[in-house]
Order: C-alpha cells, then sequence, then structure tokens
C-alpha cells in the first residue's frame, strides 16, 4: 500500500517571499504519477502541478515548482513570489501509473500568505 | 476543458431520509469517476471508484448499501446517501478521469450534506 506523508500541518509566509512545502511517500512502484492540489477556502480541488516519476526533471508551472527526489521517496512543492491567492490547503498525493488510477492524499498543509 | 460538476452544492436532510448526489462530467467523457468524503480540516478520504457501465469498487469501511453509486453514462455518476444519520454529515467531493488525462483527476465542486 502507498502512504503520503505532509509534516507540516501549517505554514505562514508573508505575501512576495518564498516557502517549500514538503512532501514524502512510500511504495514499492517504479512507475507512478505525484501531485500537489490546492484547496482554497471555496474547497475546489485545484491541480497544481504533476510530476511523473520517470522523468528526472523536476515539473515547473509558473511560480510553482517542484523537488522530486525519487531514491529519497521526496517530493517538495516551492512557491515563489507567493500571492494572497495561494493561500489555500495543500494536499501532495500519489498515484500508480496504469492502475486504477486511485490516488493517495497526504493530510495536506495549510498555507496561510500573510499581506 | 475537463470541467466536473455537482449537484445540488449543499443538502439538509432529515435523519432517515434518503439523498442523491450528481456528478457530471462536462466536456468529456468519463471512464472513471471517484467518490470522496471529506470532513473538516481533513485530508480527502476515498469512498469508492466508479467505471460506466459496472458494480463501484468501495474501499475498506465503507458501507456499500448506505452509500449506493450508479455510473449510468459516461457522464454521469450519482451517490445516493440512504437512511442518512448525523454521522453521515460531511463534504462530499467527486472527481472524474478518461484515458486520455493521464492519471489526472478533474474534481468537482463538492457537495455540503447536513443531516439533523
Amino acid at each position: 500500500a502507498q502512504t503520503v506523508t505532509q509534516s507540516q500541518p501549517e505554514m505562514s509566509v508573508q505575501e512576495a517571499e518564498t516557502v517549500t512545502l514538503s512532501c514524502t511517500y512510500d511504495t514499492s512502484e517504479s512507475n507512478y504519477y505525484l501531485f500537489w492540489y490546492k484547496q482554497p477556502p471555496s474547497r475546489q480541488m485545484i491541480l497544481v502541478i504533476r510530476q511523473e516519476a520517470y522523468k528526472q526533471q523536476n515539473a515547473t508551472e509558473n511560480r510553482f515548482s517542484v523537488n522530486f527526489q525519487k531514491a529519497a521517496k521526496s517530493f517538495s512543492l516551492k512557491i515563489s513570489d507567493s500571492q494572497l491567492g495561494d493561500t489555500a490547503m495543500y494536499f501532495c498525493a500519489f498515484t500508480v501509473r496504469g492502475g486504477n488510477e486511485k490516488l493517495t492524499f497526504g493530510t495536506g498543509t495549510r498555507l496561510t500568505i500573510i499581506p | 476543458g475537463a470541467v466536473v460538476s455537482q449537484h445540488p452544492s449543499w443538502v439538509i436532510c432529515k435523519s432517515g431520509t434518503s439523498v442523491k448526489i450528481e456528478c457530471r462530467s462536462l466536456d468529456f467523457q468519463a471512464t472513471t469517476m471517484f467518490w470522496y468524503r471529506q470532513f473538516p480540516k481533513q485530508s480527502l478520504m476515498l469512498m469508492a471508484t466508479s467505471n460506466e457501465g459496472s458494480k463501484a469498487t468501495y474501499e475498506q469501511g465503507v458501507e456499500k448499501d448506505k452509500f449506493l453509486i450508479n455510473h449510468a453514462s459516461l457522464t454521469l455518476s450519482t451517490l445516493t446517501v440512504t437512511s442518512a444519520h448525523p454521522e453521515d454529515s460531511s463534504f462530499y467531493i467527486c472527481s472524474a478521469s478518461d484515458w486520455s488525462s493521464y492519471n489526472e483527476q478533474f474534481f468537482g465542486p463538492g457537495t455540503r450534506l447536513t443531516v439533523l
């Protein structure tokens, strides 16, 4: 079974600063996907970024980037130039590639951007 | 693209009644749909996975007779909470994926259920 661990229940950072959210996972699979989802106060789940395990290059999406360390089973999210709209719950998630597509979520990190 | 809707967004019902929640993929055909439950300040817990035209696969500990899932078409799945009780009050979220989505799930906006 897969597990996803987010060790930071809450974080806060000043607007325009950079923040890194941690995520580790445990799996015996070699081919999988990792995701970061954002859940703002509206509770709509929004995909932030996706990483394919077979790709060594870290994924980036504008101000969002990941540090994917496959051997260490680590998948952290870096948010640069943080904005007030980044305030949300952030969930790290894992799914096996080619499997039944079930997502395993971490417990989440509540991020607050301070004006 | 990849929009998923849920209806209703909010429902209040009396204990003992049944409530149906609809999940629709608006601009793609969802081969697989998922139902999650989320308690306040907690993560999403997968309840069941449904594939169009077949029976849903429930996660361990989820009562299949209480949470009826139907995925009759490639764009619609329904979750019926039967004989609802206050402990069923929660936020229910559906998601959908298709063959081309590279394991990405597209989430609906959720339904808040309150059982009095």
